[in-house]
């Protein structure tokens, strides 16, 4: 069975540009979730979604904008890159709604803005 | 205060050896709790749920404390194998609505 998958898996850009990332959960995850990780430290939460309705959102710009299709997949919108949008950004999902979900990552796409 | 705290080590330890790593969450209603491992630049994996009953999956152990707030790691007989980073991930519901918070991790490395 695929686990999630994400693409691309490189990605870079220009400040100023907009970048889309899409993330397909696993078969039968309802549920997706979003992380910024940068060197060293651990992946900070941006957005969950579950049913195609957001359920959580971390402390990210309005810059970042996501969205989940009836099919479950998601995308990750950054608009108006910086310098600091630099990162490996993870994508997870899990089966349902419920708090005690354990969620799984996909390989991420990594970000470089130039 | 950081909504969720690790010692960002390194753990410096022989193979074989028994290595114990803790982490604190501030919020308390928070609602459930994981460790993760993530080896160098790849994606974070599930190692284990931890409940407050506490829990073992072969040499590792898992448990909760919820009136101290803290959530901790055993791991024994450690091999080459477990040198990886260790985060620790609380949710719950607070502000903004759900949310997923990882520690900063906790790295380990099992020397020969």
């Amino acid at each position: 069975d695929a686990g999630v998958t994400q693409s691309p898996t490189h990605l870079i850009k220009t400040r100023g540009q907009q970048v889309t990332l899409r993330c397909s959960p696993i078969s039968g995850h309802k549920s997706v979730s979003w992380y910024q990780q940068v060197l060293g430290q651990g992946p900070q939460f941006i957005f969950q979604y579950y049913e195609k309705e957001e359920r959580g959102r971390g402390n990210f710009p309005d810059r970042f904008s996501a969205r989940q299709f009836p099919n479950y997949s998601s995308e990750l919108n950054v608009n108006a890159l910086l310098l600091g949008d630099s990162a490996l950004y993870l994508c997870a999902s899990s089966l349902g709604g419920g708090n005690n979900q354990p969620q799984h990552f996909g390989d991420g796409t990594r970000l470089s803005i130039l | 205060r950081k909504e969720v705290e690790q010692d960002p080590g390194p753990f410096n330890v022989p193979e074989g050896a028994t290595v114990a790593f803790n982490c604190t969450y501030s919020n308390s209603a928070s609602q459930s709790f994981f460790w993760y491992r993530q080896d160098c630049r790849k994606e974070p994996k599930l190692l284990m749920s931890v409940y407050s009953s506490g829990n073992e999956d072969g040499r590792f152990t898992a448990q909760l404390n919820r009136a101290s707030q803290y959530i901790s790691l055993l791991i024994r007989d450690s091999k080459l194998s477990d040198s990886a980073t260790y985060l620790c991930v609380v949710n719950g519901w607070s502000t903004g609505g759900f949310k997923t918070i990882f520690g900063a991790g906790t790295r380990l490395f099992v020397k020969a």
